[in-house]
């Protein structure tokens, strides 16, 4: 049972390159979501997904854009990379979008904007 | 104010002290209170999670509710090494559209052998 997995583990992009960073779970979990972990801000949700086909905004969407095609897999397209999104991205699943089973968390991207 | 209010630490004790982390909240809907724990470079891994007041007891770990203060703690006993690691709580509320998660900033506690 892999749980969630995140690719790739560390990344340095350009200001302005593009890039989709991967999440897939095995655990069938309804509800996905994506957070950035920052130095003394802890996780903010970027955006969120309560299944297949819905996805919605967390709390810092901006730059970012998701889909969710299927149960297992819930990308993270980062547009035009700014130095701003240097972070620490954690993808995040859990069963119910509706009872709270708890999250269950990848191992992060590292991402670096020069 | 944030909905979440951590002391970021760090914490430094003694192997084999108590250990107590501690979070303050804001909105009084939240209904259900965990906590989470970080080693280095590794994603959050989900320690204990609790529905309303009261107290709750994991081996070592007892996480403690109280609404009425809106205050949440999480207690360690016989503290290990292993457990040097920042410690997150959160708190969440139902939304229509599911459940919105709320986290503290984490404390970082450092056990001394």
């Amino acid at each position: 049972n892999a749980g969630v997995t995140q690719t790739p583990k560390f990344q340095v992009l350009k200001t302005g390159q593009s890039m989709t960073l991967q999440c897939a779970q095995d655990m069938n979990h309804e509800y996905m979501s994506w957070y950035r972990q920052d130095p003394g801000m802890g996780l903010r949700l970027i955006h969120y997904s309560v299944g297949a086909g819905i996805t919605d905004q967390g709390e810092v969407p901006n730059g970012y854009n998701v889909s969710r095609s299927t149960t297992e897999d819930f990308p993270l397209r980062l547009l035009s990379a700014a130095p701003s999104q240097t972070s620490v991205y954690f993808c995040a699943s859990s069963y119910g979008a509706r009872d709270n089973y708890g999250y269950t968390f990848g191992s992060g991207t590292r991402l670096t904007v020069v | 104010q944030k909905e979440v209010e951590q002391d970021p630490g760090p914490l430094s004790v003694p192997e084999g002290a108590i250990v107590s982390l501690n979070c303050t909240y804001s909105n009084s809907a939240f209904q259900y209170f965990m906590w989470y724990r970080q080693y280095s470079r590794k994603g959050p891994e989900l320690l204990m999670y609790t529905y309303s007041s009261g107290n709750k007891e994991d081996g070592r770990f007892t996480a403690q509710v109280d609404k009425s203060s809106k205050y949440i703690s999480l207690f360690i006993r016989d503290s290990q090494p292993s457990d040097s690691a920042t410690y997150l709580c959160a708190m969440s509320v139902r939304l229509d559209t599911g459940n919105q998660f709320y986290f503290g900033t984490g404390t970082s506690l450092t056990v001394i052998p």
